[in-house]
Parts: structure tokens; C-alpha cells; sequence
């Protein structure tokens, strides 16, 4: 059975920047997108962006233009999330999801932009000095 | 810049029927916003209940259902129970692989 297991909680200074892991266990790398989200303490959740990991094609919010990156290692199964010049408004739970599969055709499915349908445990990042 | 609008806070009766609601500031939710619902309960990840408008998640019972209601998305619970006690988020499809969250809905069941 696939599950999304994350990386542990991370402090960090502003200014510096954290990399968040995402490692699809029991499967190898799929069709699918890895989306991020994030939710700051006692707020909602805010779509961050997707990876494909087999593409390596990626999609990101304007409001995190040049401070994400998301890449991924395809021999791991493992994509991850680095945000640059944190601020101590990035502090929240980071949350990474696997996106929904469009149709198959030919032994290939194609991965759907919009939608998720399974989530990692959430990955705490704190930005304090 | 439009935002995606939930009702931030609802309440039901155990057993009752609650409608939950997403729209937008500007314009009109269809079909083709790829409508989806997720629940969250406190210190656990959302789980998915809802993606394209109306498709249930694997192992959701069918006490949840979506669909468009005027203008809106919805978000049908029916017999509603105690555990159904939790936040609901809506996501939209902008297009050109941009999705955008709700505010989200605290849902009272009382």
C-alpha cells in the first residue's frame, strides 16, 4: 500500500532556507503529481505547487515565484520542496499530496492537474531566530 | 484577484442534512473548475473526500456527496455525526495547473 512519508520538523533562522522531503514507500516513482501545501498555525490550507517526478515538469503559485524549488530523485521515489529566504511567516505545516490520475491508455496514465487523493503526515517548519 | 469563498463556520444536528458551499468572488463555479473537498480534523493531514465535482474518494461513505448548486460547489453531508465534527477546505482548478484553496468551513455538529 503507497503512503507519502515526510521528513522530520525543522528549525530554521530567516534568511535561510529548508528542504522537505517526500518519499512514496511501498511503490515506485508513478504517473502522478506531488503536490505541496502548506498550512501556517491555526490557518487554512495554501496550495503551493506540483512536481511530476517522472517528467520532472513542475507548476508553482505566483506567490512563491523564485522561493520554491521542488525537484525529486526518481531512483528514491522521493520529490522535495526547498523554500529560500524563509521568513518567520513561513512558519506552518508543510504537507505534500499526491495528485489525481487522469485516463489510461496503452499501459500509461496521465496525471490530472487538479485534485489530490492521498497526503503525507505533514512536515513542522519553524522560522524564529 | 478572485478568491475562493467558504462559509467560515457552520453547525448540524447529529442526523441532520448540512450543505457546505465554494464559490467565487468573481464569476461562477462550474464543472470545469474541477470542484474538490477535503476533511481535516486537528493536528491530522486533510483527508480527501471529494474530487472532480462529484467522484468520492476511495473509502468514503456516501453520506458525503459534491455537486453544483447555482453557482456554487457543494458539499452535501447527510446524517451527519459526531466525528463529521471537523474543517472543510474546497479546492478550485484556475487552469493552467493552478489550483486554489478555500478558506475552509468549521463544521459544528450539535
Amino acid at each position: 500500500q503507497v503512503q507519502l512519508v515526510q521528513s522530520g520538523a525543522e528549525v530554521k533562522n530567516p534568511g535561510a532556507s529548508v528542504k522537505v522531503s517526500c518519499t512514496a514507500s511501498g511503490n515506485t516513482v508513478t504517473d502522478h503529481h506531488i503536490h505541496w501545501v502548506r498550512q501556517a498555525p491555526g490557518q487554512g490550507l495554501e496550495w503551493m505547487g506540483w512536481i511530476n517526478p517522472k517528467s520532472g515538469v513542475r507548476n508553482n503559485s505566483k506567490k512563491f515565484q523564485g522561493r520554491v524549488i521542488m525537484t525529486r530523485d526518481t531512483a528514491i521515489s522521493t520529490a522535495y520542496m526547498e523554500l529560500s529566504r524563509l521568513r518567520s511567516d513561513d512558519t506552518a505545516v508543510y504537507y505534500c499530496a499526491r495528485g489525481i490520475l487522469g485516463y489510461c491508455s496503452g499501459g500509461t496514465c496521465y496525471p490530472r492537474d487538479d485534485g489530490f487523493d492521498m497526503w503525507g503526515q505533514g512536515t513542522m517548519v519553524t522560522v524564529s531566530s | 484577484q478572485t478568491v475562493v469563498t467558504q462559509e467560515p463556520s457552520f453547525s448540524v444536528s447529529p442526523g441532520g442534512t448540512v450543505t457546505l458551499t465554494c464559490g467565487l468572488t468573481s464569476g461562477s463555479v462550474s464543472t470545469s473548475y474541477y470542484p474538490s473537498w477535503y476533511q481535516q480534523t486537528p493536528g491530522q493531514p486533510p483527508r480527501t473526500l471529494i474530487y472532480s465535482t462529484n467522484s468520492r474518494s476511495s473509502g468514503v461513505p456516501d453520506r458525503f456527496s459534491g455537486s453544483i448548486l447555482g453557482n456554487k460547489a457543494a458539499l452535501t453531508i447527510t446524517g451527519a455525526q459526531a466525528d463529521d465534527e471537523s474543517d472543510y477546505y474546497c479546492v478550485l482548478y484556475m487552469g493552467s495547473g493552478i489550483s486554489v484553496f478555500g478558506g475552509g468551513t468549521k463544521l459544528t455538529v450539535l
